[in-house]
């Protein structure tokens, strides 16, 4: 079945940038959302189609994509960006919905 | 503003069933694709299952395929999710999530299941 990889654990101090990788074979053919979650809290999507940010979203957060993998950039991190961030998508035919396996962000 | 709240959550033990509600608004629920998805304590998020807007097509994940069942009733701005056949491995959050090119752009708060003995 199709994977998306991303790595467990990024860390960064307070205004640096971190930068957030999820690859999968099936990207270059279908968007990837990522999603925030806090503990105890429900997900929220933070970047949407790729590099679309909902609004209410800071524009610290942005997303690009590049062949098989997409990346989650977060210029400027702050202590409230501490959380999971999940990577999602779904196989080339559309029916089949994965995540990665998430990657905790850890604010030094 | 978008709201899904998920409901009928609870303990049941290993084998047993439980049905799932997700009581959408704040949009036109019958236009849009709608999704399950769920967390195991301590875990990641697991895509469960999605439905087409008009109910015509079900997509499920390996895990719970031939177990569980999509639905919706458009007439009630409601998904649902039977559960049968239940195991332990089951127990998690279940949230309802709304479509956005078969991603998602809105999360309800979640329900607990528990399968236990």
């Amino acid at each position: 079945s199709y994977e998306l990889t991303q790595p467990p654990s990024v860390s960064v101090s307070p205004g640096q940038t971190a930068r957030i990788t999820c690859s999968g074979d099936a990207l270059p053919k279908q968007y990837a959302y990522w999603h925030q979650q806090k503990p105890g809290q429900a997900p929220v999507v933070v970047i949407y189609k790729d590099s679309e940010r909902p609004s209410g979203i800071p524009e610290r957060f942005s997303g690009s994509s590049s062949g098989t993998t997409v990346t989650l950039t977060i210029s400027g991190v702050q202590a409230e960006d501490e959380a999971d961030y999940y990577c999602q998508s779904s196989d080339s035919s559309g029916s089949y919905v994965v995540f990665g396996g998430g990657t905790k962000l850890t604010v030094l | 503003q978008v709201q899904l709240v998920e409901s009928g959550g609870g303990v049941v033990q290993p084998g047993g069933s439980l049905r799932l509600s997700c009581a959408a608004s704040g949009f036109r629920f019958s236009s849009y694709v709608m999704h399950w998805v769920r967390q195991a304590p301590g875990k990641g998020l697991e895509w469960v299952a999605f439905i087409r807007y008009d109910g015509s097509k079900t997509y499920y994940g390996d895990s719970v395929k031939g177990r569980f069942t999509i639905s919706r009733d458009n007439s009630k701005n409601t998904l649902y999710l039977q559960m049968n056949s239940l195991r332990v491995e089951d127990t998690a959050v279940y949230y309802c999530a709304k479509d956005l090119d078969t991603g998602f752009d809105y999360w309800g708060q979640g329900t607990l299941v528990t399968v236990s003995s």
